[in-house]
């Protein structure tokens, strides 16, 4: 399996460029996740989905869209880029709905390193 | 979910085992709590869970107080690849999807 495949690995954007960054994985997972990461902060929460069609907002999703129409793909779509969207962006997934506490394994990509100018 | 606290760093010498604390004093009963590393921002990786009981795996130990209002995460032999930030969450398995992330300890491991 490759797990969580994060595509590109690297962005630059003018202010005002609009932009998807893909996330795929192969594991079968029904819930994914959009986190950002800004220097000396933990991981914030943009969008997550628990399976084809159910999308919601997490912590910080405006300036964000994101659809779910597969199990395997998840794509954060930048509408227009701000400077302030400079960061760190990570896609995870997981088993949803596993009792026991081990179905709670969030798998990481790589991530995708967003500079907007 | 609990809050958590964690310190914002520590070091260790390689070769001893890293001792990283984690307080989450106002735990419920049926809240896990779930440890993730990040190696030098690569994507967070899973280390180990537990709900009560001390657990091991080829990664790591964790103990949990017996009052489960905090636990400790042990790498009994550390090595310079340890050097990451460590972070502790507590949750419901099948609770809030809103998986929350502070900022970690980072851990470094001194030759």
């Amino acid at each position: 399996n490759a797990g969580v495949t994060q595509t590109p690995k690297f962005q630059v954007l003018k202010t005002g460029q609009s932009m998807t960054l893909q996330c795929a994985q192969d594991m079968n997972h029904e819930y994914m996740s959009w986190y950002r990461q800004d220097p000396g902060m933990g991981l914030r929460l943009i969008h997550y989905s628990v399976g084809a069609g159910i999308t919601d907002q997490g912590e910080v999703p405006n300036g964000y869209n994101v659809s779910r129409s597969t199990t395997e793909d998840f794509p954060l779509r930048l509408l227009s880029a701000a400077p302030s969207q400079t960061s760190v962006y990570f896609c995870a997934s997981r088993n949803w709905g596993t009792g026991g506490g081990g179905g709670e394994k969030l798998f990481f990509g790589s991530g995708t390193q967003l500079s907007v100018l | 979910d609990a809050k958590t606290t964690q310190p914002p760093s520590m070091d260790c010498a390689e070769g001893r085992a890293a001792n990283l604390p984690c307080n989450h004093s106002t735990i419920s009963g049926n809240e896990y709590v779930y440890w993730y590393r990040q190696i030098h921002s690569q994507g967070p990786q899973y280390i180990i869970h537990g709900l009560k009981n001390n657990e091991t795996n080829e990664m790591a130990s964790l103990i949990i107080t017996e009052d489960r209002k905090s636990s400790t995460l042990i790498l009994p032999h550390a090595t310079l690849r340890d050097t990451a930030v460590y972070y502790c969450i507590v949750r419901v398995p099948g609770g809030s999807e809103k998986l929350v992330f502070g900022k970690g300890t980072k851990l470094t491991v001194n030759p």
